[in-house]
C-alpha cells in the first residue's frame, strides 16, 4: 500500500523559504503513470491546489503562486519536493502531497483525480 | 482560472435522508469533476472521479451526474458516518481548482 509522508518545519518566519518534502514508500516516483501533486488547506477553509510534478520535469502551478514556487523530484530518494519563496502569513496552512492518478482517456485528454493523500503537516507563517 | 462553486456550504439533515451538493463550473468542463469527502481529523480520500466513477470501497448511496458547468453529488441515504466536508474538483483546465466545499452535518 503507497504511502506519503510529509516533513518539514513547523514554524517559517515571514519573507523566509518554505521547504516541505514527500517520501514516498511503496511506489517510485520515477514511474510515468503518476502526478505528484501539493495541496493546501488554510485553517477554517477549503482544499486549495497548488501544483503538481511529473517525471518528465513538466510542471503546472497555481497562477497564484507560480512566481514563488518550485517542484521538484528526487529519484534517488525517491521524493519530491516543494519550496515556496517569500512567505506571509496567508501561506499558513495544513500542506498535503498527494498522487494523482489517471482515470482513463476522456473526450478532452485523460481524467485525473488524487487517489493518495499524505497525512499533511501544519505549517505557520509568523 | 475555471472558478468552481458549490452549494450549499453547509447543510444539517436526518440519518436517511437524500442529499444532493451541487457544483457549478465558470466554464464548460464537460466531465472532469471529482469528488472528495474530508472528515474530520481524517485524510481526504476520493469518491467519485471523472466521468462519474465510483471509487473502490465507496458506498454505493454516493452518486454524481452532471455535465457542462453543473454537477450534483448525490447521498441517497444519509448516514451517521457520512459527516464530513465534501469537495469536488475539475481536472478540465490546469489550475486544478476545488470547490469551497459543503459541509454535512448529521
Amino acid at each position: 500500500q503507497v504511502q506519503l509522508q510529509e516533513s518539514g518545519p513547523g514554524l517559517v518566519k515571514p519573507s523566509q523559504t518554505l521547504s516541505l518534502t514527500c517520501t514516498v514508500s511503496d511506489d517510485s516516483v520515477n514511474y510515468d503513470k503518476y502526478y505528484w501533486s501539493w495541496i493546501r488547506q488554510p485553517a477554517g477553509k477549503g482544499l486549495e491546489w497548488i501544483g503538481h510534478f511529473y517525471v518528465t520535469g513538466s510542471t503546472s502551478y497555481d497562477p497564484s503562486l507560480q512566481s514563488r514556487l518550485s517542484m521538484s523530484l528526487d529519484t534517488s530518494k525517491n521524493e519530491f519536493s516543494l519550496r515556496l519563496n517569500s512567505v506571509t502569513a496567508a501561506d499558513t496552512a495544513i500542506y498535503y502531497c498527494a498522487r494523482v492518478r489517471s482515470g482513463g482517456p476522456g473526450p478532452r485528454g485523460f481524467y485525473y483525480y488524487i487517489d493518495v493523500w499524505g497525512r499533511g503537516i501544519s505549517v505557520t507563517v509568523s | 482560472d475555471i472558478q468552481v462553486t458549490q452549494s450549499p456550504s453547509s447543510l444539517s439533515a436526518s440519518v436517511g435522508d437524500r442529499v444532493a451538493i451541487i457544483c457549478r463550473a465558470s466554464q464548460g468542463i464537460i466531465n472532469y469533476v471529482n469528488w472528495y469527502q474530508h472528515q474530520p481529523g481524517k485524510v481526504p480520500r476520493v469518491l467519485i472521479s471523472g466521468p462519474s466513477t465510483l471509487e473502490s470501497g465507496v458506498p454505493s448511496r454516493f452518486s454524481a451526474s452532471g455535465s457542462g458547468t453543473d454537477f450534483t453529488l448525490t447521498i441517497s441515504s444519509l448516514q451517521r458516518e457520512d459527516s464530513a466536508t465534501y469537495y469536488c474538483q475539475q481536472t478540465y483546465r490546469t489550475p486544478w481548482t476545488f470547490g469551497q466545499g459543503t459541509r454535512v452535518e448529521i
